[in-house]
């Protein structure tokens, strides 16, 4: 098992500029979330989703859009990116296997916006 | 709001010293509490996860105990050794947000000096 990979690793946007935030994971998880860590702030919820076609919102929502078509993907929008969303992003996923929810992360997206 | 504290915000030790690590939590009304270890520029991993049944949890050196009463959890590191250097996250699952949401401390930054 790969667990929960995100692609890219790094990036630079320009303000204004678009992207998608990939994650994946092949553990047949019915629960995914995104987090940002900022410093001084910690890691906050931006969207999560309980299973295919159905996502809502996080601590953090506004300016990500986020969709879940398939139990493997959940990837991140950001529609037009801002300074303030420069930051590590993280993936996760979960399960309810004997009702544990034990989450586990994939790797981060550093994300620097200019 | 559930609001998570950990103490110490950084610990410094000689090698071999066993060392406690606190996390307290406002709202006793979790689902489960993970302890999570993150390395510079990487991911979390995974340590340990106790139920909100549960008192303990052991994994190796590594002893997790939940007092969900009075809102604390520790994470006890014994012979500690340079490669547990390492920021640790404790995070706390709602009951009503179980394998959706995490609410994290801010983190205890580890250096273990040879």
């Amino acid at each position: 098992n790969a667990g929960v990979t995100q692609t890219p690793k790094f990036q630079v946007l320009k303000t204004g500029q678009s992207m998608t935030l990939q994650c994946a994971q092949d553990m047949n998880h019915e629960y995914m979330s995104w987090y940002r860590q900022d410093p001084g702030m910690g890691l906050r919820l931006i969207h999560y989703s309980v299973g295919a076609g159905i996502t809502d919102q996080g601590e953090v929502p506004n300016g990500y859009n986020v969709s879940r078509s398939t139990t493997e993907d959940f990837p991140l929008r950001l529609l037009s990116a801002a300074p303030s969303q420069t930051s590590v992003y993280f993936c996760a996923s979960s399960y309810s296997r004997l009702s544990s929810y034990e989450q586990y992360f994939g790797p981060g997206t550093r994300l620097t916006v200019t | 709001k559930q609001e998570v504290t950990q103490i110490p915000a950084a610990l410094s030790v000689p090698e071999g010293e066993n060392l406690v690590l606190n996390c307290s939590f406002t709202d006793s009304a979790i689902y489960n509490l993970q302890w999570f270890r993150q390395d510079p520029g990487k991911g979390l991993t995974s340590l340990l996860l106790i139920q909100s049944s549960q008192r303990e949890q052991t994994s190796g050196r590594l002893n997790a105990s939940l007092d969900k009463s009075s809102g604390r959890s520790t994470l006890y590191i014994a012979a500690s050794q340079p490669g547990d250097s390492a920021t640790y996250l404790c995070a706390v699952a709602g009951e009503a947000d179980a394998g959706n949401m995490l609410t994290f401390g801010g983190g205890t930054r580890l250096m273990v000096k040879p």
